[in-house]
């Protein structure tokens, strides 16, 4: 089946805009996670969903970061009055069942480069 | 403050030839350890796990080993083949898979 896909792949904004990032699980995964990729660095955990709700949002770096879930599936993660600071790859992820179960790895998809001039 | 470290940002090493890539954490509370490989442009790929009640965990040329008294794992691929060339992360979390902390990566490659 079809893996993780995030839209778009790249992203140029200006400082101070909005903007959206997209992410489609895996059909039948039910927790979803956004990780940002800064240059030179590892991923960096941000948030977690369970189904609609936000299970762990303890990555956020401040309000002008915000996620939603809100059919169980798709993801948008918000990103007000950016800086340039937040220029990154933004990574989403999904996987089948929560904690403690082996086989529960998740299946990550290919980024959205984001680029605040 | 990294919580997984790896100290090693490259390694080069020869096609067939063992490749050794270590990751220290300083988390007493990880309990799941992950490797992923990443190739550009693409997100990272799950490559193995081991929990913290094991020391070993084998999967084809990949295994992964597990010193709890020294946080220390490391992954071992063997034989090394020119495809195994990408960054790989070392990760780890607290009771499971959801809040995963990654490591910087090493980037591995494998000279023909």
């Amino acid at each position: 089946g079809a893996g993780v896909s995030q839209t778009p792949s790249n992203k140029v904004t200006e400082k101070g805009k909005y903007v959206e990032l997209r992410c489609d699980p895996i059909s039948g995964h039910t927790a979803l996670y956004w990780y940002r990729q800064s240059l030179g660095q590892g991923p960096e955990f941000l948030i977690y969903f369970q189904g609609t709700g936000a299970a762990d949002d303890s990555g956020l770096p401040n309000d002008r970061f915000f996620a939603v879930r809100p059919e169980g599936s798709v993801s948008t993660l918000k990103i007000q009055r950016t800086e340039r600071g937040d220029s990154a790859v933004y990574l989403c992820a999904s996987s089948q069942g929560l904690a403690g179960v082996e086989g529960n790895e998740q299946f990550f998809g290919p980024g959205t480069r984001l680029t605040v001039l | 403050d990294q919580q997984v470290k790896q100290n090693s940002p490259s390694l080069s090493v020869q096609e067939g030839r063992i490749s050794i890539l270590n990751c220290d954490y300083t988390n007493s509370m990880f309990d799941y350890f992950l490797w992923y490989k990443k190739y550009p442009a693409e997100g990272p790929t799950f490559l193995i796990s081991i929990s913290s009640i094991k020391d070993k965990n084998e999967d084809g040329r990949f295994t992964v080993f597990l010193n709890k008294s020294a946080k220390h794992l490391s992954l071992h691929i063997v034989p090394s083949q020119p495809g195994d060339s990408a960054v790989y992360f070392c990760a780890a979390s607290v009771g499971g898979y959801q809040k995963v902390t990654f490591g910087i990566g090493t980037k591995l490659q494998v000279i023909p």
